[in-house]
């Protein structure tokens, strides 16, 4: 089955500084990847995602990646602020009839003032 | 708000005691999931259901069953509830075939003493 593998498991970084987040799959069949984020107490909501045929989404202060030859897709975070600190998960599935997610691990992601 | 529920949100039960898991949802998507979430190991497929005849395991199936008793509800039993079973577990619902959003549940904290 998927397997993903997600980095760093904790980030800490200065408001205004950018974040990246890094995760790579193992099926060369998945072709979907969201971006979950999870604050303190709450439940995971998706923040962006992406298809393979697309190399690189953006909305707003946040942005993905997504390299296929070389398996990772990526969350970018520019302009960090204080309210992006939580539990950022990845994900990725290979869709159809067999849709389910595969989860990373989880990145915690602090943005001190 | 078309919602994901989940029932009870909070639990402490004795080690051996068989426990119900509940959701219910109002979005009037055809698939739910079950993932238990534990720090560290991010959200963890339990088992998933694509319409009320199909039930599938997940990646950690063992000790836990289900049951898809309308398209709305799908609960989640623990037969003999053991300690290392103590996690925050999700469910989470998706509109049907294809890559789309996962809508997650509240959560249920379940503690096995």
């Amino acid at each position: 089955g998927e397997n993903v593998e997600q980095h760093p498991s904790t980030l800490s970084v200065q408001e205004g500084d950018s974040a990246v987040i890094k995760c790579t799959y193992s099926d060369s069949a998945s072709n979907y990847f969201p971006w979950y984020k999870q604050e303190l107490g709450k439940r995971p909501q998706l923040i962006i995602d992406i298809r393979s045929n697309v190399g690189e989404k953006k909305d707003q202060r946040i942005a993905v990646t997504l390299n296929k030859t070389a398996k990772h897709f990526s969350l970018h975070i520019t302009e960090t602020q204080p309210e992006d600190s939580a539990v950022y998960f990845c994900a990725a599935s290979t869709g159809g009839s067999n849709y389910k997610l595969t989860f990373g691990k989880g990145t915690l992601l602090t943005v001190n003032p | 708000d078309a919602d994901v529920t989940q029932t009870p949100r909070n639990r402490i039960t004795k080690t051996g005691k068989r426990i119900m898991l509940e959701c219910s949802q109002t979005k009037g998507h055809d698939r739910m999931y079950w993932y238990r979430q534990d720090p560290g190991l991010g959200l963890r497929l339990i088992y998933y259901s694509f319409d009320v005849k199909d039930i599938n395991k997940g990646e950690i199936s063992d000790g836990y069953s289900v049951s898809r008793q309308a398209q709305a509800k799908f609960s989640l039993s623990l037969e003999s509830a053991i300690p290392n079973q103590t996690a925050l577990y999700f469910c989470a619902t998706s509109l049907g075939a294809g890559n789309t959003e996962a809508f997650f549940g509240q959560g249920t904290r379940l503690t096995v003493v």
